[in-house]
Order: structure tokens, then sequence, then C-alpha cells
């Protein structure tokens, strides 16, 4: 059973316009969320966080919002960049875990942005 | 900057062998991890160590088991491969923190070996 997902395998974006990725879970108590980029390759990296205690969190042009009423998290990229082209993954983390703890992943979205 | 350093990109094994995932991370984290990654379905945690010496299962850790006998190397066993352990493997590690502390600690990822079993 999938308790994050990812409903979009792939999104495509023109550069200078917004990507907003999605992501849906299913656990009540996922209180941490995150987002990874991955590129071909290469590990995924860490991009940005939110508690459940927030609805938002911004840093530079990504900002995470989340819902927990709907249990619906996205992650908005503003202007999205060509660099900015590679896999996202959305996860999520138990009570008390923190990030260092057992994640959840979704099953990416794969983002391209066109110049 | 840490580093996860996986010791293979590319490994083609037979079934039935006794393959080795060796990871190895430079920042003196607690908590080390595997997971694997098949397209459509992410990446699922297959086992991780707090501690050394110390294994969780994660959520598929039919057909593997670990070890963690010095704090900055994890290793993958598959105890006899077959061929539906084709996969990317991800090793991954972080500070140990608990609270708003270890929020801000995320866990860092290797650069992944890709296996293949035929």
């Amino acid at each position: 059973d999938q308790q994050v997902k990812q409903n979009s395998p792939s999104l495509s974006v023109q550069e200078g316009r917004i990507s907003i990725l999605n992501c849906d879970y299913t656990n009540s108590m996922f209180d941490y969320f995150l987002w990874y980029k991955k590129y071909p390759a290469e590990g995924p990296t860490f991009l940005i966080s939110i508690s459940s205690i927030k609805d938002k969190n911004e840093d530079g042009r990504f900002t995470v919002f989340l819902n927990k009423s709907a249990k619906h998290l996205s992650l908005h990229i503003v202007p999205s960049q060509p660099g900015d082209s590679a896999v996202y993954f959305c996860a999520a983390s138990v009570y008390g875990s923190g990030n260092t703890g057992k994640l959840i992943f979704g099953q990416g979205t794969t983002l391209q942005v066109k110049p | 900057d840490v580093k996860v350093t996986q010791s293979s990109r590319y490994l083609v094994k037979r079934t039935g062998e006794k393959v080795f995932l060796e990871c190895v991370q430079d920042m003196d984290h607690e908590n080390m991890f595997w997971y694997r990654q098949d397209p459509g379905l992410g990446l699922r945690l297959i086992y991780f160590s707090y501690d050394v010496k110390m294994k969780e299962k994660g959520d598929i850790p039919e057909g593997y088991s670990v070890s963690r006998e010095k704090k900055e190397r994890f290793s993958l066993i598959l105890e006899s491969a077959s061929t539906n352990q084709t996969s990317m493997y991800l090793c991954a590690s972080s500070y140990d923190l608990w609270g708003e502390e270890g929020r801000n600690q995320p866990q860092h990822f290797g650069d992944g070996t890709r296996l293949s079993i035929l």
C-alpha cells in the first residue's frame, strides 16, 4: 500500500514559468515532509522540507505547501530553469523521528523544463 | 561536504550468487540506510542502522541482510541473488538527532549501484 503518492509521473514546463509538483499521503501519523531532487546517475539530494505545524516553507525559488486536511503537499518552483530538470521525490516521516528516521518516498515525478 | 561512497557504480552478477554492496560515509553519521529504486515505485527502504551492530528492517527486507561492524561502513548482502533484485541500490546516512534539530539534518545519499542479476 503506497502511503505517499505522486500521481503524475512526468511534468513539462516552459522556462520561466511555474512548476507545481504534487504529492498525497494517507498516513495521518506523518508529521514531517521533504522533497528530494535526483539527477540521472547521481543520488537524491535534499531540497526543502516542512513540518506539519506549518502550512508553507519557502527557500529561494522553491516553496512547499502543506494541506493537512487534504493530506496533500505541493512543491512550487518559480521561475523554472532548465537546470531544474530532474526527478523529484516527495517523502514523509513518522512523528518524532524527524528527518533522521525512516522516510517513506513517493514514486517520483520527472520534471522537464524546456528552454 | 558529506561524502557517501558506494563501492561500485555498476555490478553484474548471476542468480544464486552472494552479492555484497558496500557503503562508506565520512561524516561520523549514526544512521545509515539502504534503499532500492525501481521505476514507478520510488525509493523503498530495505534496512537501516542507527548504531554499530544495530539494524532494523525496512519495508522490503526479504532476500537481504546487512552488516555494520564499523560506524562508517554499512554493507548490504544479497544472500542468494535473484533476477527480481535487479535494481538501483542507494545508500544514505544521517545524524541521529531528534526533534527540531533532527529535522534540519537531511539524509545524504550516495550515487547508487546499478545491479543486474542475470
